[in-house]
């Protein structure tokens, strides 16, 4: 059974750094690629990053340069290290699987709970 | 950047069949999904690649797309399927979600 159990959520003040991790289980997070979508108060869903299989990341242009995206093998977890936080960066963080149909036809087909992370002083 | 439209809330009876639509530039050249979250849940996928339903997802739950505009449909609506829908297009690596609609059973 494929589970994802997001960590690391907190308040954290605005400029300030947040880790959260997302520890997989019923499959190898490095033979598929993955991601974060997160979610405001209220809002909509906003993709924020995701890693190919290969390595390669991607990032929106709202976290572009503040967010990295990594992955330990060994421990079957995702990462996402979030710098210079913003009262905008507020969210649910879900992370979710990927899978892909062609060459283009990406999308997240198992997803976590989610954790919330709070930016204010 | 690549837009995904989606309008703010469809309405619907017990038992009629609710169409909710995503507009984007030739979305029909992209492939299409549709994620249902209840309220205080996670997302989760009930069609893919445009038309597909994972395992467990009800028939009534079905998806087409064509042109402009991708379409969720449910057919024979239930108080359980009250919920957020968000459509989702991949565009230059950039994963596109459409603003939400809300689905009111009445």
């Amino acid at each position: 059974e494929v589970q994802l159990v997001e960590s690391g959520g907190g308040l954290v003040q605005p400029g300030g750094s947040l880790r959260l991790s997302c520890a997989a289980s019923g499959f190898t997070v490095s033979t598929n690629y993955m991601g974060w979508v997160r979610q405001a108060p209220g809002k909509g869903l906003e993709w924020v990053s995701v890693i190919h299989s290969g390595g390669s990341t991607y990032y929106a242009d709202s976290v572009k340069g503040r967010f990295t995206l990594s992955r330990d093998n060994s421990k079957n977890t995702l990462y996402l290290q979030m710098k210079s936080l913003r009262a905008e960066d507020t969210a649910v963080y879900y992370c979710a699987r990927g899978a892909l149909i062609g060459r283009t036809g990406y999308y997240f087909d198992y997803w976590g709970q989610g954790t919330l992370v709070t930016v204010s002083s | 950047s690549y837009d995904l439209t989606q309008p703010p809330s469809v309405s619907v009876s017990p038992g009629q069949t609710a169409s909710i639509t995503c507009s984007g530039d030739k979305l029909g050249d992209k492939y299409a999904s549709w994620y249902q979250q209840k309220a205080g849940q996670s997302p989760v996928l009930v069609i893919y690649q445009d038309t597909k339903r994972p395992s467990g997802i009800s028939e009534r739950f079905s998806g087409s797309n064509s042109g402009n505009t991708a379409t969720l449909t449910i057919s024979g609506t239930q108080a359980m399927d009250e919920a957020d829908y968000y459509c989702q297009a991949w565009d230059s690596n950039t994963w596109v979600f459409g603003g939400g609609t809300k689905l009111i059973v009445l």
